[in-house]
């Protein structure tokens, strides 16, 4: 089994709906990371959790929001979608517990299309 | 500016050639670390090497080689005898302290197409 699932995998929706991507991991790390990839932008960092109880905006937070329910589990929400939006979304995790803390481990992805 | 630069956006080349990506990189920090990750066509993302900023000592592994300059701010990446499997998308990236901790900052990306 994978060691960070993402779910959905794909997903279509429309203009204003609210939707969550959610990720889960079963590597025991502590850190975890929502980037969206656009063509040509590369990786853009939304929003990271070092636990629990830490939640840190990224680079681009505007639009949306997470929560970290769990140590495996870190949620990212759209409250109204819109179609620039519209990207790939990946879960990543990584482990303060070694040195390498900022080494990134990622889900598989969820292609998202707002219309 | 960016913070990491690939200015090759997409290269071309034929199996077995060498094929080198750049990568170029901008910070004031003196203790950070560069990236490599590789996106093949099915889309995963796969870390591949991680450097320190005291260590300059190139690295290889199998066909894989890092040229690590601090006097240039790059990391470049070197393929030797490409195959038509090394076709992805490459990322280099940079990690920088923010707040007590180090968050990594991505660059474009550089497509790489092998073709047999």
């Amino acid at each position: 089994d994978a060691d960070v699932t993402q779910t959905p995998r794909n997903r279509i929706t429309k203009t204003g709906k609210r939707i969550m991507l959610e990720c889960s991991q079963t590597k025991g790390h502590d850190r975890m990371y929502w980037y969206r990839q656009d063509p040509g932008l590369g990786l853009r960092l939304i929003y990271y959790s070092f636990d629990v109880k830490d939640i840190n905006k990224g680079e681009i937070s505007d639009g949306y929001s997470v929560s970290r329910q769990a140590q495996a589990k870190f949620s990212l929400s759209l409250e109204s979608a819109i179609p620039n939006q519209t990207a790939l979304y990946f879960c990543a995790t990584s482990d303060s517990w070694t040195q390498r803390t900022d080494t990134q481990y990622f889900g598989p992805g969820t292609r998202l299309t707002v219309l | 500016a960016q913070k990491v630069t690939q200015a090759q956006t997409e290269i071309s080349v034929v199996e077995k050639e060498d094929v080198t990506l750049d990568c170029v990189y901008e910070t004031r920090d003196t203790t950070y670390y560069l990236f490599w990750y590789k996106q093949p066509p099915s889309g995963e993302l796969v870390f591949l090497i991680r450097r320190n900023s005291f260590d300059e000592q190139n690295e290889i592994s199998g066909r894989y080689s890092w040229n690590f300059q601090k006097s240039t701010s790059s990391f470049n990446f070197t393929i030797t005898a490409s195959q038509v499997v090394d076709s992805a998308v490459y990322f280099c990236a940079l990690s920088e302290a923010r707040g007590g901790s180090y968050i990594p900052t991505f660059g474009r990306g550089t497509s790489l197409i092998v073709h047999p």
